[in-house]
């Protein structure tokens, strides 16, 4: 497709599952980011690849966060033992340039997260 | 990472010009001020971006203070598609990082027909 995708675009868990949560960027795009977006608030950052090498985790909340993105492209987030703290919407961007300053994000619609 | 302020909410009537604030005081020289917009139910879009100079394109124009501690986004006519949180970032590009975004808490913009 044209832009990001993301998959699923909902999901219901009970607390203490494990989630995946997928996310297809731009054909081409050296960077992904992964960002969370409460009710009500911006998103926030979690994590940056560059290819396949995860170069910044700083702002994942805690080690039930887990990203991946094993060939370069798709990548994966998983959180672990979910919490009711863990709804949100969780947004993709990719970018085609891997730090140059006009490298505009695209993002996906983002997959929302309901932890019962 | 440097910090900009935004008016929590802004009104418009349709196909008139909006002016978006933004304050970022604690602006550094390799700072970038870009503005993305989030429509209700969607990821955030790009809008435009911009150093020094004041910048145009299809979508807005940006007009920067010449001390940079300023900026303004400009819809030159409101549309109800228009209606949006606009957020407003300084992007600094550190090594490695791939020039991440952190956004505020923006500007929720409403249109009037």
């Amino acid at each position: 497709g044209a832009g990001v995708s993301q998959s699923p675009r909902y999901k219901v868990a009970k607390r203490g599952q494990d989630v995946a949560l997928r996310c297809d960027p731009i054909s081409g795009h050296v960077s992904l980011f992964w960002y969370q977006q409460a009710l009500g608030q911006g998103p926030e950052f979690l994590t940056y690849f560059q290819n396949e090498a995860q170069l910044d985790k700083s702002g994942l909340p805690s080690d039930r966060f887990f990203a991946e993105r094993p060939e370069g492209s798709v990548s994966t987030l998983k959180i672990q033992r979910t919490q009711q703290e863990d709804s949100a919407v969780y947004l993709c961007a990719s970018s085609f340039r891997s730090g140059g300053n006009s490298g505009e994000l695209f993002f996906g619609e983002g997959s929302r997260l309901t932890v019962l | 990472d440097a910090k900009t302020t935004q008016p929590n909410s802004m009104e418009s009537n349709e196909e008139e010009p909006v002016h978006l604030p933004c304050n970022h005081s604690t602006i550094s020289g390799t700072d970038y001020i870009h503005w993305y917009r989030q429509l209700p139910s969607q990821g955030p879009e790009y809008v435009i971006h911009g150093l020094t100079s004041n910048v145009n394109n299809r979508m807005a124009s940006l007009a920067i203070a010449e001390d940079r501690k300023s900026s303004t986004l400009i819809l030159h006519r409101a549309t109800l598609r228009d209606a949006a949180v606009y957020y407003c970032i300084l992007r600094r590009i550190v090594y490695n990082q791939g020039g991440k975004l952190i956004f505020g808490q923006g500007t929720e913009l409403s249109v009037k027909p």
